[in-house]
């Protein structure tokens, strides 16, 4: 089953620019528009970046997402301590069924 | 305000079939190009689609969970539910139910899950 490739964790103090990568293939990123998803320990996933790279209402301006080719990225710039959470990206496999893949998910500390 | 809610047992045996529901407010589940999913997520570990199923459609499911995954909705009661059969240990995670929006615009195909349930703990034990 395809993967879509994130680093384990990533840091920056406040005020700080973080970038998370995430890593595909042809057959996905390369294809279909990226997702992005914040999550708090104990609590459901929150989309944050849709069709790579727009917000939701009430998705700060802070967060930013952009994909070039197989691979897409979410930037946090103006880091703030509410911001330490789990990341994943996200795509839709490009054939008739899917499926539907995750990142292996980003840990954002803030120092 | 869209609202999802998973209900079911937190407890099934080895070589059963799991049995959850999402109830859904705030809209109709039959209503516009909604696709409605389930998406788990093992203690500890990262997130896994497991299916997804638009009202008059089939269902999509992940291809690592095979032949033991069902969804089906129930439009009287506005709610969608799983079945995930033969489980094992390897089942235990907190189960979450979505909303999949999908399309296509000038940046290409979208699929998203905009709105997410609580989640609730399912463990696999004897």
């Amino acid at each position: 089953q395809s993967v879509l490739t994130q680093p384990p964790s990533a840091s920056g103090t406040p005020g700080q620019r973080v970038s998370i990568s995430c890593s595909g293939s042809s057959s996905n990123i390369g294809t279909n528009t990226v997702s992005w998803y914040q999550q708090f320990p104990g609590t459901a996933p929150k989309l944050l970046i849709y069709s790579n790279n727009q917000r939701p209402s009430g998705v700060p301006d802070r967060f930013s997402g952009s994909k070039s080719g197989a691979a897409a990225s979410l930037a946090i710039s103006g880091l703030q301590s509410e911001d330490e959470a789990e990341y994943y990206c996200a795509v839709w496999e490009d054939s008739l069924n899917g499926p539907y893949i995750f990142g292996t998910g980003t840990k954002v500390t803030v120092l | 305000q869209l609202l999802l809610q998973e209900s079911g047992p937190g407890l099934a045996k080895p070589s059963e079939t799991l049995s959850l529901t999402c109830a859904v407010s705030g809209i109709s589940i039959s209503g516009d190009t909604y696709y409605w999913g389930w998406i788990r997520q093992p203690p500890g570990k990262g997130l896994e689609w497991i299916g997804t199923t638009y009202y008059s459609e089939g269902i999509y499911s992940n291809p690592s969970l095979k032949s033991r995954v069902t969804i089906s909705v129930d439009t009287s009661k506005n709610e969608f539910s799983l079945r995930l059969s033969s489980v094992t240990a390897a089942d235990t995670a907190v189960y979450y139910c979505a909303r999949l929006l999908s399309g296509y615009e000038s940046s290409g195909f979208f699929y998203y899950f905009d709105f997410w349930g609580r989640g609730t703990l399912v463990t696999v034990s004897s």
